[in-house]
């Protein structure tokens, strides 16, 4: 099974900043990697697939980069409603897993 | 409306059974992988299931495998996800998530549905 640690745990940042959330792969998972945000009370919602590829309708201050074992989640100028959690996936090898979370918090 | 509605959640005792259902709209549902995907309270996400649009392959995790059977009715629109000898691990919000075309991450997801084990 491929772990997925994200780093780090929380997150604290203020209205504005930048925001850099890292996740990495217990062996290479290529691209096949994809971020999530969710919100107390709700379902996930996709931000990143192929590692670097916005999802839809999904701002552009949300982008995503690396391949292999290594990948990163930035959000170039957080605003209130980014205030959440958020989750790596690898959909390269069965069974999929995901990383533990980063909460991002003001 | 492109949606996926869950149901069938509920309160069951240990070694009970449970059947899910999602219901989809707003796409053409034969067309995609589908997934279970559940998260105990405070937890985490965790990947529970998935089903080939064609049925074609079927993958579990190992902490459900043979205890819970996926399925799916391209006719009616529906993924199903019946869970038997249920236990109180098994506690989780359980959502419904569409696959992206010819890939596994998750595209669209579903509200949920509570499932609590627990005599």
């Amino acid at each position: 099974e491929i772990v997925m640690t994200q780093s780090p745990a929380t997150l604290s940042v203020s209205p504005g900043e930048r925001a850099t959330l890292s996740c990495r792969a217990s062996q290479s998972v290529t691209s096949n990697l994809a971020w999530y945000q969710q919100k107390p009370g709700q379902a996930p919602r996709l931000l990143i697939y192929g590692a670097s590829t916005r999802a839809t309708g999904i701002p552009a201050r949300f982008s995503g980069s690396g391949s292999g074992t290594e990948f990163t989640l930035t959000i170039s100028s957080l605003q209130s409603e980014d205030f959440a959690v958020y989750y790596c996936h690898q959909h390269n090898h069965w069974p999929l897993t995901f990383g533990q979370g980063t909460q991002v918090e003001i | 409306e492109v949606q996926l509605v869950e149901s069938g959640g509920g309160l069951v005792k240990p070694g009970g059974s449970l059947r899910l259902s999602c219901a989809a709209s707003g796409f053409t549902f034969s067309s995609y992988d589908m997934n279970w995907v559940r998260q105990a309270p405070g937890k985490g996400l965790e990947w529970v299931s998935s089903i080939r649009a064609d049925n074609s392959y079927i993958f579990y995790a190992d902490s459900v495998k043979g205890r819970f059977t996926i399925s799916r009715d391209n006719s009616e629109n529906s993924l199903f996800l019946q869970m038997n000898n249920l236990r109180a691990e098994d506690t989780a919000v359980y959502y419904c998530a569409k696959a992206g075309a010819g890939y596994l991450y998750f595209d669209l997801w579903g509200r949920g549905t509570l499932v609590t084990v627990s005599s």
